[in-house]
């Protein structure tokens, strides 16, 4: 079975600053996709950044971009230019590659950003 | 613009009661699925389907049953609800296996 381990139940940060939340998982699988979603205070799942596996880039989407280190099964989201929008819960989460049927979560981290 | 749509957002039942969640995509998607998110945790699925008229059990299928007669819908029925039923749900859809899902806003159920 595969698990989603996100180590930081709380993070806060100032406003304009940089901030990295952690994630590993464990898997046995090769090939995978990862993912960061945000889950503001109206609770609505909202996808961040998307890396698959078998890529050996970082993701980025502007504010936001990914370590990727497969061999340590970690997948850090960093956040530069911290904005009070980004204030949220963030799920990290795992999926197999050719199987539709299951992403694993993390239990979240909440960031507070800090004016 | 739509996206998932999930119905109600709110809703209060009692011990026993039964209710059916309703969810909707108009992305095509092949693939949806039903979650469940209990306060301080991550998501649990429920329940998912791959395709119309094919559905499969998920990590927590114990008193719900599900649906997909259609490509678009996908309804989560709860039978004899329990106040362990308490929870936020979340439909999603994807279009196909390892592309993004796409969640709902979620639907708050409580069980009195």
């Amino acid at each position: 079975a595969q698990t989603v381990t996100q180590s930081q139940p709380e993070m806060s940060v100032q406003e304009a600053e940089t901030v990295t939340l952690s994630c590993t998982y464990d898997t046995s699988e090769n090939n995978y996709y990862l993912f960061w979603y945000k889950q503001p205070p109206s609770r609505q799942m909202i996808l961040v950044i998307r890396q698959e596996a078998y890529k050996q880039q970082n993701a980025t989407e502007n504010r936001f971009s990914v370590n990727f280190q497969k061999a340590a099964k970690s997948f850090s989201l960093k956040i530069s230019d911290s904005q009070l929008g980004d204030t949220a819960m963030y799920f990290c989460a795992f999926m197999k590659q050719w199987t539709g049927n299951q992403f694993y979560f993390g239990t979240g981290t909440s960031l507070t950003v800090i004016p | 613009n739509a996206g998932v749509t999930q119905t109600p957002k709110f809703r209060i039942l009692k011990i026993g009661q039964s209710m059916t969640l309703q969810c909707a995509q108009d992305m095509n998607h092949n693939y949806m699925y039903w979650y469940r998110q209990d306060p301080g945790m991550g998501l649990k699925l429920i329940y998912y389907s791959v395709g119309a008229g094919i559905t499969d059990k998920g990590e927590v299928p114990n008193g719900y049953n599900v649906s997909r007669s259609t490509t678009e819908d996908f309804p989560l029925r709860l039978e004899l609800a329990a106040p362990s039923q308490t929870s936020v749900y979340f439909c999603a859809s994807s279009s196909a296996a390892g592309n993004t899902i796409y969640f709902g806003e979620g639907s708050w159920l409580t069980v009195v």
